[in-house]
């Protein structure tokens, strides 16, 4: 398996705070990344994708990304209590294959 | 987005027995896709990758006669866990890309998962 870091948490923000995730790879190889959020029981949802240094911005959401660091991490602006769950950090690698970080769980409190 | 869609959604079976998971890409087609197992608050743990008229490929520590993948078309692999033993209770998931789309950016598709009890 291709390692892939995340900080499992629980992390706590109050209502309308910023959130931040954070991930890491070791494969230099990797092409592009993804986050995806994950309520108990189901399956993942993509949140946002990226794949150049930098900042990539979608709602509330804004994904970073630092290839030279291996490192991606996800803001998520006023946090609401339904962005309360597990968020996922996946690695594209060669052949389309995904791999995925433990997960940080999100807790939004009202 | 499209769509992809597992089935069952949960299964429970008695021990030694064995059980299909099917996975369907509805609306695309996938020569390639993929089967996770998530354990109670872990992430997904990549299986197998399955090909479209070929073996698949398994994860290092996964054993491929027990868990054997078939991928007889492009939009259907089927996961069969056989002699099942309670500890292969999980949530298997599967995951096809849309690969057409172009590569960079195709996200990675998940069918609903299938919640396996072993008894």
């Amino acid at each position: 398996q291709k390692e892939v870091e995340q900080n499992s948490g629980p992390l706590s923000v109050p209502e309308g705070a910023i959130a931040s995730l954070n991930c890491t790879y070791s494969d230099r190889g990797s092409q592009s990344f993804f986050w995806y959020r994950q309520y108990s029981g189901k399956s993942p949802e993509l949140i946002m994708f990226i794949y150049s240094n930098g900042d990539k911005e979608d709602g509330r959401f804004t994904a970073q990304l630092n290839k030279a660091s291996q490192y991606v991490s996800l803001l998520i602006r006023d946090s609401q209590p339904s962005d309360s769950a597990t968020y996922l950090c996946a690695v594209k690698v060669d052949g389309n294959q995904f791999y995925f970080g433990t997960g940080t769980s999100l807790t939004v409190i009202p | 987005g499209a769509v992809v869609s597992q089935h069952p959604s949960r299964v429970i079976c008695k021990s030694g027995t064995s059980v299909k998971i099917e996975c369907r890409s509805l609306d695309f087609q996938a020569t390639t896709m993929f089967w996770y197992r998530q354990f109670p608050k872990k992430s997904l743990m990549l299986m197998a990758t399955s090909n479209e008229g070929s073996k698949a490929t398994y994860e290092q520590g996964v054993e491929k006669d027990k868990f054997l993948i078939n991928h007889a078309s492009l939009t259907l692999s089927t996961l069969t866990v056989t002699s099942a033993h309670p500890e292969d209770s999980s949530f298997y998931i599967c995951s096809a890309s849309d690969v057409v789309r172009g590569y960079m950016n195709t996200e990675a598709f998940f069918g609903q998962g299938t919640r396996l009890t072993v008894v």
